[in-house]
C-alpha cells in the first residue's frame, strides 16, 4: 500500500454534468475525509467517515454533493449538476482515527474544471 | 468555530538560511492539535511537525521546530538550513474535538539557490 490514491488525477467537464470521484484510503484507516481546495486558499472540509458511517458534513456539502463509503474502505464523492464554482482540487485523506494517532495522509487530489 | 490565519501569504529564503512561517489561530478549546502541512507544486500534501496543546515543549522534526505560545495562540514553523526541496506551499492547521482539519490560506515558501 503507497498511500491515498485518488482517481481520476484530473477531470474536465461541462456545466449541468455529473461527476464522480473516487478515493482509496490506506487500507487499515477506518477514517476516510474529503477536503476542497480552492486557487490560493487552504483545503476547507467537506465531510468524514468512520468505516461506512457518514459522520459529519459541511454546510458546504450542498445537496447536488454526495459522499459514499459502502464498505468502509473506498469512497466516492459524486457532484451533481455541476457548476463553473465546483471547480477545485477535491482533496481525500485518512487516519487510523485512534485517539493518539491524528495523523491524515492526503492523497494527490482530483482537479476538476468545469467548462 | 475555529480560524487559522496565516499573514504572510509568500516568502523567499535563500538556500541554508532560515526561515519563520507565522500563523494565529482562534479557538475556545483547551485540548487540540495543530499541524504544519507542507504541499510541493502538484504533489500531495505531507505533514511536516505537530503539536499537542496539552505539550509545553515545542515540537521538533529535524530542521523543523515550532515556536507553540498557547496563551497568544500563536504557532510558528521554523525551518533551518533551507534546502530547495523546501520550496512548497506550507500550510498551518488546527484540530479541536471535531475529526475536521481547519487550515489557513497557507504561505509560498520559494528557497532561493
Amino acid at each position: 500500500d503507497t498511500g491515498v490514491s485518488q482517481d481520476p488525477r484530473h477531470k474536465i467537464t461541462k456545466r449541468g454534468q455529473n461527476v464522480t470521484f473516487r478515493c482509496d484510503p490506506i487500507s487499515e484507516h477506518n477514517r476516510l475525509y474529503w477536503y476542497r481546495q480552492t486557487l490560493g486558499q487552504g483545503p476547507e472540509f467537506l465531510t468524514y467517515f468512520q468505516n461506512e458511517a457518514q459522520l459529519e458534513k459541511s454546510r458546504l456539502l450542498s445537496d447536488r454533493f454526495s459522499a459514499e463509503r459502502p464498505k468502509g474502505s473506498f469512497s466516492t464523492l459524486e457532484i451533481q449538476r455541476t457548476e463553473q464554482g465546483d471547480s477545485a482540487m477535491y482533496l481525500c485523506a485518512s487516519s487510523l482515527g485512534s485517539s493518539e494517532d491524528t495523523e491524515a495522509f492526503f492523497g494527490q487530489g482530483t482537479r476538476l474544471t468545469v467548462v | 468555530a475555529q480560524t487559522v490565519t496565516q499573514s504572510q501569504p509568500e516568502m523567499s529564503v535563500q538556500e541554508a538560511e532560515t526561515v519563520t512561517l507565522s500563523c494565529t489561530y482562534d479557538t475556545s478549546e483547551n485540548n487540540y492539535y495543530l499541524f504544519w502541512y507542507k504541499q510541493p507544486p502538484s504533489r500531495q500534501m505531507i505533514l511536516v511537525i505537530r503539536q499537542e496543546a496539552y505539550k509545553q515543549q515545542n515540537a521538533t522534526e529535524n530542521r523543523f521546530s515550532v515556536n507553540f505560545q498557547k496563551a497568544a495562540k500563536s504557532f510558528s514553523l521554523k525551518i533551518s538550513d533551507s534546502q530547495l526541496g523546501d520550496t512548497a506551499m506550507y500550510f498551518c492547521a488546527f484540530k479541536g474535538g471535531s475529526e475536521k482539519l481547519v487550515f489557513g490560506k497557507g504561505t509560498k515558501l520559494t528557497v532561493n539557490p
